[in-house]
C-alpha cells in the first residue's frame, strides 16, 4: 500500500466551476500537508500548507485536513483555464526528512 | 521564482555515461532534498542532505550517488547510465518549517 493515495484523473471541468482535489493516506504519523501545483514540465509550485487538522484558505484554494479519516482536500473555486495542471498533495511527519507526494492529479479547465 | 536553482535544465547523454547534476538552495535554508519524475510519474523521493550531512534516503540506485558542500549547494551523481534513467530531476530546499520549494528541475535524456 502506498504511503500516499491520489486520484490521477484526468479531471475535466468547465470554468468557473468548483473543482475538488483529495488524497488519502496511511500513516498517522503525518502532521504537515502540502498541496502543489506543477505545470507540464515546470518545477512543482507550493500552493497551500497546512499543520494538523482543520482548513486554510488562501483566496480560491482552501485546503482542508481530516487527520481522524486521513484525508485532505484541496477546494479551488471559480476555476479559471490558468489553473489546468497537475495538483500534488504531500505530506510529512516533525522530521521533514522525506515529503511523501501523492502521484498527482491533473486539471484541465475549459474555457 | 522559488529561489532553487539547478543546472543544466536539459542533459543528453548515452547508456553508460556519467552525469553531474547542480542545486544551489535558496538562500538561508540547509535542506537539500533530490526527487525523480519520469514520465507521467509523481515525484520519487531520493535523498536529503542536511546542512552537509545526509539525513533521509529514498529508493535512491547504488548507481547514484549525492553530497552537499560548505556552501550548502548540492550535487547528485548518476552512472553507468541506463535507458530508465531518462527523467526530471528535481531539487527542493527548506528551512525547518517544512515548507519544500522546488527548483526547475533538471531534465536527463539517455539515449
Amino acid at each position: 500500500q502506498k504511503e500516499v493515495e491520489q486520484d490521477p484523473g484526468p479531471l475535466s471541468v468547465p470554468e468557473g466551476a468548483i473543482v475538488s482535489l483529495n488524497c488519502t493516506y496511511s500513516n498517522s504519523a503525518f502532521q504537515y500537508f502540502m498541496w502543489y501545483r506543477q505545470y507540464s514540465r515546470k518545477g512543482p509550485e507550493l500552493l497551500m500548507y497546512t499543520y494538523s487538522s482543520g482548513n486554510k484558505e488562501d483566496g480560491r484554494f482552501t485546503a482542508q485536513v481530516d487527520k481522524s479519516s486521513k484525508y485532505i482536500s484541496l477546494f479551488i473555486r471559480d476555476s479559471q483555464p490558468s489553473d489546468s495542471a497537475t495538483y500534488l498533495c504531500a505530506m510529512d511527519g516533525y522530521n521533514f526528512n522525506k515529503f511523501y507526494f501523492g502521484s498527482g492529479t491533473k486539471l484541465n479547465v475549459k474555457p | 521564482d522559488s529561489g532553487v536553482t539547478q543546472t543544466p535544465k536539459h542533459l543528453i547523454t548515452a547508456t553508460g555515461q556519467r552525469v553531474t547534476l547542480r542545486c544551489s538552495p535558496r538562500s538561508g535554508d540547509l535542506s537539500v532534498y533530490w526527487y525523480q519524475q519520469s514520465l507521467d510519474q509523481g515525484l520519487q523521493f531520493l535523498i536529503q542532505y542536511y546542512n552537509g550531512e545526509e539525513r533521509a534516503k529514498g529508493n535512491i540506485l547504488e548507481r547514484f550517488s549525492a553530497q552537499q558542500f560548505p556552501d550548502l549547494h548540492s550535487e547528485l551523481n548518476l552512472s553507468s547510465l541506463e535507458l530508465g534513467d531518462s527523467a526530471l530531476y528535481f531539487c527542493a530546499s527548506s528551512v525547518a518549517t517544512g515548507e519544500l520549494f522546488f527548483g526547475e528541475g533538471s531534465r536527463l535524456t539517455v539515449l
